[in-house]
């Protein structure tokens, strides 16, 4: 089945203990993105990827690192969470045919609380 | 700087009655505008985006470039449109990877 996947699903952490989330498609995607969504915020962009080893940042990168080196993965790290990082997160895979935007297949969400 | 607006939190109708949800862009260049649904219990999933000029779900969507809009109408709602919903914005070039949601609008449909 294609689909993206998110591990894991629910995660309570404390101030500074890194932790990795990890993303994976299986749709041979060029394109692949991190949001958090907040409350009154809607989603927002926190970095993207459009190829293996091309990242870039979105509107919100500042605690957030990723890397792409295989097309399929694209895990987001936060290297010392804070509790403003509490959110619900969502990973996104597309094509990227000719550089235009396509449907982006979004995750189940993974729903990270800092304390 | 780029922006979407979706002026609605929570849009109430009643079964039947038409449907309009607001969404006000702010972009310089060309831009391609997006609305995704989230249904209760299902992933965020693309309705339509205006390139497509497609009808989804009964569900259409006009890019006013005049009044910087995209709003998403559907002339009779039904109980099973009840989501929240998102406007996006990318950029037309095609260059950047960059998308912006806007604060999304819960549309709930009564019976």
């Amino acid at each position: 089945e294609a689909q993206v996947t998110q591990n894991p699903r629910y995660l309570i952490t404390v101030t500074g203990k890194k932790l990795t989330v990890t993303c994976s498609q299986n749709m041979n995607h060029e394109y692949m993105s991190w949001y958090r969504q907040d409350p009154g915020l809607g989603l927002r962009q926190i970095y993207y990827s459009m190829n293996v080893e091309v990242t870039d940042k979105g509107d919100v990168p500042e605690g957030y690192k990723v890397s792409r080196k295989e097309k399929r993965n694209f895990p987001l790290i936060l290297e010392s969470p804070s509790p403003n990082q509490t959110s619900l997160y969502f990973c996104a895979s597309s094509l990227w045919e000719g550089g235009g935007y396509n449907e982006q297949f979004f995750g189940p969400g993974t729903r990270l609380t800092v304390l | 700087a780029q922006r979407v607006t979706q002026p609605e939190k929570l849009l109430s109708v009643f079964k039947g009655a038409p449907v309009e949800l607001k969404c006000n862009y702010s972009y310089s260049g060309s831009p391609e505008l997006f609305w995704y649904v989230q249904y209760s219990r299902q992933r965020l999933q693309l309705l339509l985006r205006h390139i497509s000029r497609e009808s989804i779900k009964g569900f259409t969507a006009d890019l006013n470039k005049g009044e910087t809009s995209f709003h998403l109408k559907k002339p009779f709602a039904q109980e099973e449109d009840s989501a929240m919903y998102y406007c996006a914005l990318a950029h037309g070039s095609g260059n950047t990877g960059k998308l912006i949601f806007g604060q999304g609008t819960t549309l709930q449909v009564k019976p």
